[in-house]
């Protein structure tokens, strides 16, 4: 059974400073990788996806990285402004169901 | 494009209640999902439609929880009776077919006093 982690459970940085969240997954046999946001009280939006066959992908400031071998991902963030304040969470879709299983998330404030 | 509209954004009810949850996914989207997000946790699949018709329901607790698609397009999650643990913002999702990406309605807060 895949499971999600993510570590660090919260992050406070202030503004400008460069980070790194990150995903660790236990079956590697995986389809995709997504990173999504979440505002309080609001749904998730999709940031990045990375397709099994993908080292990384870019999105503005926002660079994912995927490393299948080690069970990891990482969620890069350049130069964070308050506007970043969120929950990330990774979500990862194996070989085997059609659907994602989530990490719990890393809950990020950026302090102006 | 209007997004996934879900009601009531809040409910409040007492353990032994029932609650219904609503959810209008674009317009064209054939999949929708409900999901369950526990204070501190990601959210868990709970029931996945394609159109009108069940796709996966393997983490619904059947013995208190149903859902419905009647037309393929609107749907309602309920519980019957509802317990403390049931406590959790439900989530509403939508994808076209065959498409991995999911757009997500703001959820409803449940409550179990």
């Amino acid at each position: 059974k895949q499971e999600v982690t993510q570590i660090p459970a919260a992050l406070s940085v202030p503004e400008g400073e460069n980070l790194v969240l990150n995903c660790s997954f236990t079956d590697s046999a995986i389809y995709n990788l997504q990173w999504f946001r979440q505002d309080p009280g609001k749904g998730l939006t999709s940031l990045l996806l990375i397709q099994s066959s993908q080292r990384e992908q870019t999105s503005g400031r926002l660079n994912a990285s995927l490393d299948k071998s080690s069970g990891r991902s990482t969620l890069y963030i350049a130069a964070s402004q308050p506007g970043d304040s969120a929950t990330y969470l990774c979500a990862v879709r194996d070989n085997y169901g059609q659907n994602f299983v989530f990490g719990p998330g890393t809950r990020l404030s950026v302090l102006p | 494009e209007a997004g996934v509209a879900q009601s009531p954004r809040y409910k409040i009810i007492e353990k032994r209640q029932s609650v219904a949850f609503w959810c209008n996914p674009i317009s064209g989207h054939a999949t929708l999902y409900w999901y369950q997000q526990i204070l501190g946790q990601g959210p868990k699949l709970l029931i996945q439609f394609q159109n009108n018709g069940v796709v996966d329901d393997s983490q619904l607790p059947k013995d208190r929880f149903s859902a419905e698609r009647l037309k393929g397009v609107d749907s309602t999650l309920k519980i019957q009776p509802a317990k403390l643990e049931d406590s959790a913002v439900y989530l509403c999702a939508s994808s076209r077919p065959g498409r991995v990406k999911q757009y997500f309605g703001p959820g409803t807060r449940l409550t179990v006093t």
